[in-house]
């Protein structure tokens, strides 16, 4: 079974400054991805960054920057100067590639809602 | 087009009523996925088509859920009898393969109000 937990609700961030969302998971996939989506409040899911579970580097995507710790089960996102139209919910989600109760299917967290002010 | 598209936008219904959402997928994604997403919340996985493969249904919450996917093109997901409680947006998404990884390109979804 696969677990995403995100426990912070919402956040408020100024705009240029730093944030990290926190995403904590849980598998018993020994390979997996992890996927980061955003959700402004226009309702689309736009997809931001994924992370390899046996990939040597954090993955990186212009202002997104995934810390991944394994060993920790963390996948947190940080988005570098962020900008009034970062505003949206996110979303942290899991699919592995091994098992077959795990294949395919995102397994998403409840989500962040991060609030970017002037 | 280019992306994932849904319809209808938007439904309302009456509890009883039987309804279908269909989505188109992006040409050319041999993989569709149907997820529910109930205000305020995240996404819970409903049903994925691989190509011919036999689906996996193992989201669908009961048996008044059914979808079915004409080769690797159109998708209906159906709610027969809706109740109040599959009051929710519906978000169908699509990958293709052939890479490590393959991220879902979601639809603008189908929200779906049962009175």
């Amino acid at each position: 079974a696969q677990k995403i937990t995100q426990t912070q609700p919402g956040m408020f961030v100024q705009e240029k400054e730093a944030v990290t969302l926190d995403c904590t998971y849980d598998t018993s996939d020994p390979s997996y991805g992890l996927f980061w989506y955003k959700q402004p409040s226009s309702g689309e899911m736009i997809f931001l960054i994924y992370q390899g579970s046996y990939d040597q580097q954090n993955a990186t995507e212009g202002r997104y920057s995934l810390n991944f710790q394994k060993a920790r089960k963390s996948a947190n996102l940080v988005i570098s100067a962020s900008q009034l139209g970062d505003s949206a919910m996110y979303f942290c989600a899991m699919r592995g590639f091994m098992t077959t109760d795990s294949w395919g299917k995102l397994q998403f967290g409840a989500g962040t809602q991060v609030v970017v002010t002037p | 087009g280019a992306g994932v598209s849904q319809s209808p936008s938007n439904k309302v219904t009456e509890k009883g009523k039987d309804v279908e959402l269909r989505c188109d997928p992006i040409s050319g994604h041999t993989a569709l996925y149907w997820y529910r997403q109930r205000l305020g919340q995240g996404l819970e996985f409903l049903i994925y088509f691989q190509g011919n493969s036999a689906p996996d249904k193992s989201g669908l919450p009961s048996d008044r859920f059914s979808a079915e996917r004409t080769g690797e093109s159109v998708s209906t997901l159906t709610i027969q009898r809706t109740q109040q409680e599959d009051s929710a947006v519906y978000l169908c998404a699509s990958s293709g393969s052939g890479r490590t990884y393959n991220e879902q390109f979601f639809g603008p979804g189908t929200r779906l109000t049962v009175l």
